[in-house]
C-alpha cells in the first residue's frame, strides 16, 4: 500500500499563476483532507471532504478550491497564487466510520514568488 | 481560532529523562490525538484517547484527557535523541459531526544526548 501520495513534491509559482496539487490515498477512506503548514508553525485546515461527494472549508478556505474525484482522490487548486500561499501543503485522510487517527502524506513545497 | 494549543512551545531535555506536553482545546471533541512530526517530514499518528478515556499508554507514551478542563497531556518516558521533534494534538469538532480536524501549533522537542 502506498497510503497517501501527493505531487508535485515541490513546485515554483510566480505571483497569478494557477496550479493544482493532487493527492490519493489507497486506504478506502471516506474522509480526506488539505492543510497548510507555515514555517515552524501548526498545520491549518482548508477544506476537507467527510465523504465522496461533499467538501466543506476549513480555517483557512480564501484563494482556494477543491474537488473530490473519487473516493481516492483529492485535489487542491489555488486559481492566482499569492506569495502567502507560500508554504508546505499536506494532504490526510481517514476512516470516518472509526473516526480514528489521520494518515498524511509527504508533502508539497510550494514557492510563490 | 484553532481547536487546540500546546504549551510548552519549546522543550529541551537530556536524553533519559520524561517530556511532558500538554494540550488545550475549546469545543465538544470526540478524540483527541497527538502526532509526531520530524523535521520537514509529514504527521504519523502516535495515539488517539477518546473523549470517554481519561488515560491510554502505547509504549513509552501516556497521554491523559481531562475533559472537564478541556485538556491533555502527552508524556514520553525515557526520552531518546530519536525522540526530537515538533508533537500536535489534534481534536474533532462535535458541530461538524467530528469530520473537522484541526491542530495545535505544536510543541518542539529537542532531546539532548
Amino acid at each position: 500500500n502506498a497510503g497517501v501520495t501527493q505531487t508535485p513534491k515541490f513546485q515554483v509559482l510566480k505571483t497569478g499563476q494557477s496550479m493544482t496539487l493532487q493527492c490519493a490515498q489507497d486506504m478506502n477512506h471516506n474522509s480526506m483532507y488539505w492543510y497548510r503548514q507555515d514555517p515552524g508553525m501548526g498545520l491549518r485546515l482548508i477544506y476537507y471532504s467527510a465523504s465522496e461527494g461533499t467538501t466543506d472549508k476549513g480555517e483557512v478556505p480564501n484563494g482556494y478550491n477543491v474537488s473530490r474525484l473519487n473516493k481516492r482522490e483529492f485535489s487542491l487548486r489555488l486559481e492566482s497564487a499569492a506569495p502567502s500561499q507560500t508554504s508546505v501543503y499536506f494532504c490526510a485522510s481517514r476512516d470516518r466510520a472509526s473516526k480514528g487517527g489521520q494518515y498524511f502524506g509527504p508533502g508539497t513545497r510550494l514557492l510563490v514568488l | 481560532s484553532q481547536q487546540g494549543e500546546e504549551d510548552p512551545q519549546a522543550l529541551s531535555i537530556q536524553e533519559g529523562e520524561n517530556a511532558t506536553m500538554n494540550c488545550s482545546y475549546k469545543t465538544s471533541i470526540n478524540n483527541l490525538q497527538w502526532y509526531r512530526q520530524n523535521s520537514g517530514r509529514g504527521l504519523v499518528h502516535l495515539i488517539l484517547i477518546r473523549s470517554n478515556e481519561r488515560e491510554k499508554h502505547s509504549g513509552r507514551l501516556r497521554v491523559t484527557l481531562d475533559t472537564s478542563k478541556k485538556s491533555s497531556s502527552l508524556l514520553i518516558t525515557a526520552s531518546r535523541a530519536a525522540d526530537t521533534a515538533s508533537y500536535f494534538c489534534a481534536t474533532d469538532d462535535r458541530g461538524t459531526s467530528y469530520d473537522k480536524v484541526i491542530f495545535g501549533p505544536g510543541t518542539s522537542l529537542s532531546v539532548i544526548p
